[in-house]
Order: structure tokens, then C-alpha cells, then sequence
């Protein structure tokens, strides 16, 4: 079993839709709780990151980390087409370990 | 643009050679970590240096090695090329000597082993 899971997708949804992503982990030491997004063909780059438990909201996106069950969600509102790409979580304690990523499409 | 630059951009070499590649951080980056990237395996976690420094290591095969320069670029060498190694390969920096999790990425470098 990995140490992080997350569905590799695709997720295709219409435009103006609430977009949920999520990961699942199985190691209670992670602290730091982080979101990329990465378009095709580039590097990936940090969305939001949030420390321990709790909400954490940018503008239409929110990160949620719930530590009793070992769930993180990112939810996107107002989905837009330039939303298309993939979404990688990752967690830290003394290293990085990084979800698979869902590959995420807004259809116009 | 996230300021690390990747050379060269894609890379066609024949099984069993060697090919070198090259980063060079965000200016004021102290760490250079070195990503694999392929379909089946995701991104994996190659090793770190601190300012010239091996700090961590994951996944990272006998047959590729890293350094960072007293300018801080790295490189990541990898030899003995086989046909798995084809992947996109990234560099990312960060400013702390522990695994930072705000890392800036490069463009990466796409290599094909034929």
C-alpha cells in the first residue's frame, strides 16, 4: 500500500462545476499538506498548502485536510476551462511524498 | 516562469549511454532537489542537495549521481542508460535545508532511450 493514494482520473466535468479532488494517507506523522497543479508538458507548481488540520481558501479554491481520517480535499469553484491540468497532492514530515495525480478536465 | 532553468529541454540517446543534466536554481535557492517523472511510477523523489550538500535521497538508482556546484546549479548524470529510464526529469529549488515544501520546478528535461 502506498503511503499516499489518490485517483489518477481522468475527471472531466462542465464548466461553472464544483471540482473535488482528494488524496488518502496513511502516515499520522505528516504535517505539511500540499496541492500542485501541473499543465501538460511543464513543472509542477504550488496551489495551496496548509499546515496540520483545518480549511485553508484562495480565492476559488479551498484546501481541506482532515487528520482524524487521514483525507485531504481540494475543492475548485467556478471550474474554468484553464483549470485543465493535473493535480498532484503531496505530504511532508521529514520527506515529501507526492499522490499520483488526477489529470482534471473542464469541458467548455 | 518559476526562475530554475532545465538543459537541455529533450534528450535522444541509445541504450547504454551516459547523459548528463543541468539545473540551475531560483536565484537565493540554496536546494536543488531532482524529480523522475514517468507515466506508470508518477513523480519520484531522486535526491536533495543543500548548498553543495547531499541532504536526502530517495528512489535514485546506483547508476545516476548528482552534484551541486559552488554556483549552486547541479547536475544529474545518468549512465548505463536502459529503455525504463525514459522520462521527463525535473529540478526544483527551494530556500531550507529541510525538505521544503514550497519547491519551484523547472520545465524539465524529456529523455528518450532508444
Amino acid at each position: 500500500q502506498k503511503e499516499v493514494e489518490q485517483d489518477p482520473g481522468p475527471l472531466s466535468v462542465p464548466e461553472g462545476a464544483i471540482v473535488s479532488l482528494n488524496c488518502t494517507y496513511s502516515n499520522s506523522a505528516f504535517q505539511y499538506f500540499m496541492w500542485y497543479r501541473q499543465y501538460s508538458r511543464k513543472g509542477p507548481e504550488l496551489l495551496m498548502y496548509t499546515y496540520s488540520s483545518g480549511n485553508k481558501e484562495d480565492g476559488r479554491f479551498t484546501a481541506q485536510v482532515d487528520k482524524s481520517s487521514k483525507y485531504i480535499s481540494l475543492f475548485i469553484r467556478d471550474s474554468q476551462p484553464s483549470d485543465s491540468a493535473t493535480y498532484l497532492c503531496a505530504m511532508r514530515n521529514y520527506q515529501l511524498i507526492w499522490g499520483a495525480g488526477t489529470k482534471l478536465i473542464i469541458k467548455p | 516562469d518559476s526562475g530554475v532553468t532545465q538543459t537541455p529541454k529533450h534528450l535522444i540517446t541509445a541504450t547504454g549511454q551516459r547523459v548528463t543534466l543541468r539545473c540551475s536554481p531560483r536565484s537565493g535557492d540554496l536546494s536543488v532537489y531532482w524529480y523522475q517523472q514517468s507515466l506508470d511510477q508518477g513523480l519520484q523523489f531522486l535526491i536533495q542537495y543543500y548548498n553543495g550538500e547531499e541532504r536526502a535521497k530517495g528512489n535514485i538508482l546506483e547508476r545516476f549521481s548528482a552534484q551541486q556546484f559552488p554556483d549552486l546549479h547541479s547536475e544529474l548524470n545518468l549512465s548505463s542508460l536502459e529503455l525504463g529510464d525514459s522520462a521527463l526529469y525535473f529540478c526544483a529549488s527551494s530556500v531550507e535545508s529541510e525538505i521544503g515544501y514550497e519547491q519551484y520546478f523547472g520545465p524539465g528535461t524529456r529523455l528518450t532511450v532508444t
